[in-house]
């Protein structure tokens, strides 16, 4: 069965700081990675996506994830965090073509605070 | 904004009751995908529509059901409520029947007492 483990259900950073959002999954293929993003009583905006190619991927507003196979994991990055970047952070695995019993499978979601 | 627009945002029901819910995807996609996020979890996969027809189901009862429209619009619904339906349904407009790039609506909140 496919999973994805965020580890981190609070992340408080400082505006300008670092940021690495962590994300491990289980998936029995080749997997199709994402990272979505969720401001309050919105829906998600699709970050980043990866599926082959380069391991690390660059998205909107800065973010890049790195997809690193031997560790099951696709962290998400941001060099210098922005206040506006405060929000729910989702990490979801899945095939590329639904159909049958595929499906995206989301993380519980990491919410990142930033102190001014 | 995505151009996914859902209807309505908030509502209050009754437990045993039915609901609709619907869904307008963006233009140009012919694929909607509905998902429920209980408070605190992520977004659990119910069903997607790909050109009219059911692609795909997720850990979801029958009571939950669905339908898409010529226009790749969709509707959502849930029969004979449970308090446990309570959450945010959100729908997801895309193309080709792929997980690709799922364009999200807003959501309808439901709370069901």
């Amino acid at each position: 069965a496919q999973s994805v483990t965020q580890p981190d259900i609070h992340i408080t950073v400082s505006e300008g700081a670092s940021l690495e959002l962590r994300c491990n999954y289980s998936y029995g293929a080749t997997p199709y990675l994402f990272w979505y993003v969720q401001s309050p009583g919105q829906g998600l905006q699709l970050l980043l996506k990866y599926f082959s190619g380069d391991t690390l991927v660059q998205g909107i507003k800065g973010f890049e994830a790195e997809f690193k196979r031997s560790q099951s994991s696709f962290n998400l990055r941001k060099p210098s965090v922005h206040w506006s970047d405060a929000a729910e952070y989702f990490c979801a695995v899945g095939p590329y073509l639904t159909g049958g019993g595929n499906k995206l499978t989301f993380g519980t979601g990491t919410q990142l605070k930033v102190e001014l | 904004e995505t151009g996914v627009t859902q209807s309505p945002t908030h509502l209050i029901k009754t437990r045993g009751q039915q609901v609709t819910l619907r869904c307008s995807s963006q233009s140009g996609h012919n694929t909607v995908s509905w998902y429920q996020q209980a408070l605190g979890q992520g977004p659990q996969f119910i069903f997607q529509y790909y050109r009219e027809e059911e692609n795909g189901r997720g850990n979801f009862p029958p009571r939950f059901s669905g339908l898409q429209f010529p226009n790749y619009s969709s509707e959502l619904n849930v029969n004979a409520l449970e308090l446990d339906d309570s959450a945010l349904y959100l729908c997801a407009s895309s193309w080709g029947g792929t997980n690709e790039k799922l364009f999200f609506g807003s959501g309808t909140q439901l709370s069901v007492l």
